[in-house]
C-alpha cells in the first residue's frame, strides 16, 4: 500500500499568515492527490483534487501543487475559519490512503 | 442536494456484529461508487472499503478484510457495511462517502460528499 506522510503534524499561525503543508507519497502517484479540511465535530470537506484543482466554492486563498511524490497545500492568507485539520489523500491506487493530518491552530 | 445519512451505529461488545446503513438522496445513486471512511476518536481518517456503482466489485483495507462486508441496494438507494468480529480498534465514527466516479478504483477519484457519520463503540 502507498504510505502518505504529511508535515508538519501541527503548526501554529496567525491571521494573515501564509501557511504551507506538505504531503509525501511513498510511490509515484502522478497528480492523483486530494486535500481535505476537517473542523471538530464535522465531516471532512474536499478542498482540492488532482493536486491543484480547486473544488467549487472553495476560496482562492487555497492552492495545491506538486506531482510524483511531493505535494503542497498553501493557504495564502490564513483566515479565522481556516483553523482546522488538513488531510491529503492519494487516489492513484486502492486502498485510497490518507496522510495522518496537519492541525492548524492559533499562534 | 446530495444527502447521505448513516444509521446503525452504537455500542457493541468485542466479537459482536453491527450493520451500518447509509441512505442516499439527491443524486442517481446507481451511477456512483460508494466508500466507507472511518475516524477513531482523536485520530486521523482511515479508508475502509469501496463498492462500485453496480455492486459487483468491492475492496477493503487490510485492517477490516475478512470481517467487514460492503454492499448496496440500488433499488433502495442504500449503502451497507456489515461489521463482524468487532474489535476495540474498530471504535470510530464511520462516514459514508460518495465517489466522483462509478468504478471505485479509477485514478483521480475524489470525495465531494460525506455523511455526518455514525459512531461505533466496541467495548466490554
Amino acid at each position: 500500500d502507498i504510505q502518505m506522510t504529511q508535515s508538519p503534524s501541527s503548526l501554529s499561525a496567525s491571521i494573515g499568515d501564509r501557511v504551507t503543508i506538505t504531503c509525501r507519497a511513498s510511490q509515484n502517484i502522478n497528480t492523483y492527490l486530494n486535500w481535505y479540511q476537517q473542523k471538530p465535530g464535522e465531516a471532512p470537506k474536499l478542498l482540492i483534487y488532482t493536486a491543484s484543482t480547486l473544488q467549487s466554492g472553495v476560496p482562492s486563498r487555497f492552492s495545491g501543487s506538486g506531482s510524483g511524490t511531493d505535494f503542497t497545500l498553501t493557504i495564502s492568507s490564513l483566515q479565522s475559519e481556516d483553523f482546522a485539520t488538513y488531510y491529503c489523500q492519494q487516489s492513484y491506487y486502492t486502498p485510497r490512503g490518507f496522510g495522518q493530518g496537519t492541525k492548524v491552530d492559533v499562534k | 442536494e446530495v444527502n447521505l445519512l448513516e444509521s446503525g451505529g452504537g455500542s457493541i461488545q468485542p466479537g459482536g456484529s453491527l450493520r451500518l446503513s447509509c441512505a442516499a438522496s439527491g443524486f442517481p445513486f446507481s451511477y456512483y461508487a460508494m466508500t466507507w471512511v472511518r475516524q477513531a476518536p482523536g485520530k486521523g481518517l482511515e479508508w475502509v472499503s469501496v463498492i462500485n456503482a453496480f455492486g459487483t466489485r468491492t475492496y477493503y483495507a487490510d485492517s477490516v478484510g475478512g470481517r467487514f462486508t460492503i454492499s448496496r441496494d440500488n433499488s433502495r438507494n442504500t449503502l451497507y457495511l456489515q461489521m463482524n468480529n468487532l474489535r476495540a480498534e474498530d471504535t470510530a465514527t464511520y462516514y459514508c462517502v460518495r465517489d466522483h466516479y462509478d468504478s471505485g478504483t479509477r485514478s483521480g477519484d475524489y470525495f465531494e460528499h460525506w455523511g455526518q457519520g455514525a459512531l461505533v463503540t466496541v467495548s466490554s
